[in-house]
């Protein structure tokens, strides 16, 4: 089946790194993504990575991979306030019956930074 | 850079009434999306089309109906709306050339039926 998951809620402390987690399920995912969702605002794709990467740096971002544990993670280095958002994780997956791709998306991390 | 727009960021409506939510994009993409996101179930996929007048059910169809009769514009139409539609609706395209498949996403349109 068709599963991301991701924990609810992550608090850090400004300045602090911040470990964001998601899990999937399906194996054939060609790209997996991260997005941010401001309060009040829709999504941004922060990165992406693809499936045969196993690491990708952005700036403050840095993007794990671990094909064989289906696991996906996002560090954001120096974590500010204005880094408080609900993110996102999604993964592309290809739908052989008509050869098209489609997003699933985790339910969402929500991070506090705390001053 | 991509701009998705939606017509309307946040709309109240009464049960039963005729909801039209509008989205354009500007970039010529020939994918687009319509999702909802709701509290703790994250984004869920209603509609999608691939070109103009095509479209394809996507996870939670039922109650909605979409159209795109210019590429540029898909819109989403609850034909009688209820409670349980109270929701933050959001658009995205993508190009379908893009193997990567990036959807870029519009601002939201926060939905209550009261």
């Amino acid at each position: 089946g068709e599963d991301v998951e991701q924990s609810l809620f992550l608090s850090v402390r400004e300045g602090d790194s911040s470990v964001i987690n998601c899990t999937y399920t399906d194996s054939s995912s060609t790209y997996l993504y991260w997005y941010k969702q401001e309060p009040g605002a829709g999504l941004q794709l922060l990165t992406y990575i693809f499936s045969n990467m196993d690491m990708k740096q952005d700036q403050r971002l840095t993007v794990l991979l671990n094909k064989k544990d289906k696991h996906l993670s996002l560090r954001i280095a120096d974590t500010q306030t204005g880094d408080s958002a609900i993110y996102f994780c999604a993964e592309s997956i290809l739908v052989v019956e008509d050869s098209s791709y489609k997003l699933i998306f985790g339910s969402g991390t929500r991070l506090l930074v705390r001053p | 850079d991509v701009k998705v727009t939606q017509s309307s960021r946040y709309l109240v409506k009464r049960t039963g009434e005729k909801v039209f939510l509008e989205c354009v994009q500007d970039m010529d993409h020939e994918n687009m999306f319509w999702y909802r996101q709701d509290p703790g179930l994250g984004l869920r996929l209603i509609y999608f089309s691939y070109d103009v007048k095509m479209k394809e059910k996507g996870d939670i169809p039922e109650g909605y109906s979409v159209s795109r009769e210019k590429k540029e514009r898909f819109s989403l139409i609850l034909e009688s709306a209820s409670t349980n539609q109270t929701s933050m609706y959001l658009c995205a395209s993508s190009l379908a050339a893009d193997r990567t498949d990036t959807q870029y996403f519009g601002p939201g349109t926060r939905l209550t039926v009261l």
